[in-house]
Order: structure tokens, then C-alpha cells, then sequence
């Protein structure tokens, strides 16, 4: 079935350093893939998304590329912010079925001023 | 803008009890989703529902069931609660067929004591 896989948090960064958070993904076909972003106390809102191999997602100075050759969905972001502390969610919705989304496990990042 | 509410920001209950959580989403949306949040293991979808009074299983329906009377409200039962259930909630809707987006409420933390 459907999966996805997201390193390993938690993530501390310093502010303006540069961000990867690496998520991974198995599906048949050509899934769309998503990054989710929760803030404290929030629900998951929408960061970026990608439908097609070889399409870039951006959205507030992150972006992410969708690689069919290696599978994965690498989240990515120059110089981050104190207020880009949340938990961060990959995630896919496959070709078949219904409209549900497979998400990664989160990674937690905090950034320090 | 889309807004999904949820009844209860948090919610103590007994174990045995009859939990209601209840969702609310003004966009007209045709699906609607149950998931439960988990340190580690991101979200896992409980059941979903893509038309009035239509409902599917998710991943981890056992201990569940789901109600939607109306098309705006879609609602997660607890038959009798117990103290593995406790967890974050959180509901999500999508527009339709061929609509990727999911739009989440802000989640309702339970605990079952």
C-alpha cells in the first residue's frame, strides 16, 4: 500500500540557517504529493503542493520538488525563521480510491533566535 | 476562506463513556474526514465520508463509528471510550472529487481517564 516516510525530528536550527526535512514516499503511479505545516495549538494547514513528476511546490520561501526517480518529496527552505517553528507533515493521495491522504509521521522543528 | 470547526477544543472523559465529537465545515465541501494525531506516528485516518449518510472505513476504525446526517456536519462516535483512545482529533474536509486540498479544523484533544 500507499507510504510515507519523513526524517526523524526533533529539529533545532538556528535563525537563517538553511532547512531540510527529507520525506520519502511509496505508491503506484503518480501520486500528488503535500506538505502540511501545524503550528502550536493548530490544526494542519496547507504548505505547498505538487501533482505532477518534476513539478515544484513553493509557498512563504519553502519548496519542494517532486522526484519520481528517487521517490521523495524534500522539503527545503533557505534562511528560516523563528516563527517556522511547527511540526511538519509530507503526504500523499494515491491515483486510486478515494480522496484520503497517507501522512508521515510529522517532524517537530524549532527554530532558536 | 474555508473554516472547519470542532465542538471541543478538549474534552475529559470517563472510560465506558459516550464520546461525541462533532465537525462543522461551511464550504459546501462533499468529503469529510476523521483522523487521530499520535507523537510518531503522524495521522491516521478513522473514517471518512464523501456524501451525506455515505461513510468508509479508514486505517483504524475499530472502536469508532461516524455519523453524517448533513452535509456540513460529519460526527465521531465513541461507542465506550477507553483510555487508549486518548489522543488528538482532528477533522478535515475536501471539495470533491478530483480536489486534492484538505482543510483542517483545529482538533480536539481527549483524554479518557
Amino acid at each position: 500500500g500507499n507510504s510515507v516516510t519523513q526524517m526523524e525530528g526533533p529539529v533545532t536550527l538556528s535563525e537563517e540557517a538553511f532547512l531540510t526535512i527529507n520525506c520519502t514516499y511509496t505508491a503506484t503511479g503518480y501520486p500528488s504529493l503535500f506538505w502540511y505545516v501545524q503550528y502550536p495549538g493548530e490544526g494542519l494547514q496547507l504548505l505547498l503542493k505538487a501533482t505532477k513528476a518534476d513539478d515544484k511546490g513553493s509557498n512563504k520561501g519553502f519548496e519542494a520538488t517532486y522526484r519520481k526517480e528517487t521517490t521523495s518529496f524534500h522539503l527545503e527552505k533557505g534562511s528560516v525563521q523563528v516563527s517556522d517553528s511547527a511540526v511538519y507533515f509530507c503526504a500523499l493521495k494515491g491515483i486510486q480510491g478515494a480522496q484520503k491522504l497517507v501522512f508521515g509521521q510529522g517532524t517537530r522543528l524549532t527554530i532558536n533566535p | 476562506d474555508v473554516k472547519v470547526t470542532q465542538s471541543s477544543r478538549y474534552l475529559v472523559k470517563r472510560t465506558g463513556e459516550k464520546v461525541f465529537l462533532e465537525c462543522v465545515q461551511d464550504m459546501d465541501h462533499e468529503n469529510m474526514f476523521w483522523y487521530r494525531q499520535d507523537p510518531g506516528l503522524g495521522l491516521r485516518l478513522i473514517y471518512f465520508s464523501y456524501d451525506v449518510k455515505m461513510k468508509e472505513k479508514g486505517d483504524i476504525p475499530e472502536g469508532y463509528s461516524v455519523s453524517r446526517e448533513k452535509k456540513e456536519r460529519f460526527s465521531l462516535i465513541l461507542e465506550s471510550a477507553s483510555t487508549n483512545q486518548t489522543s488528538m482529533y482532528l477533522c478535515a474536509s475536501s471539495l470533491g472529487t478530483g480536489s486534492d486540498t484538505q482543510y483542517f479544523g483545529p482538533g480536539t484533544r481527549l483524554t479518557v481517564l
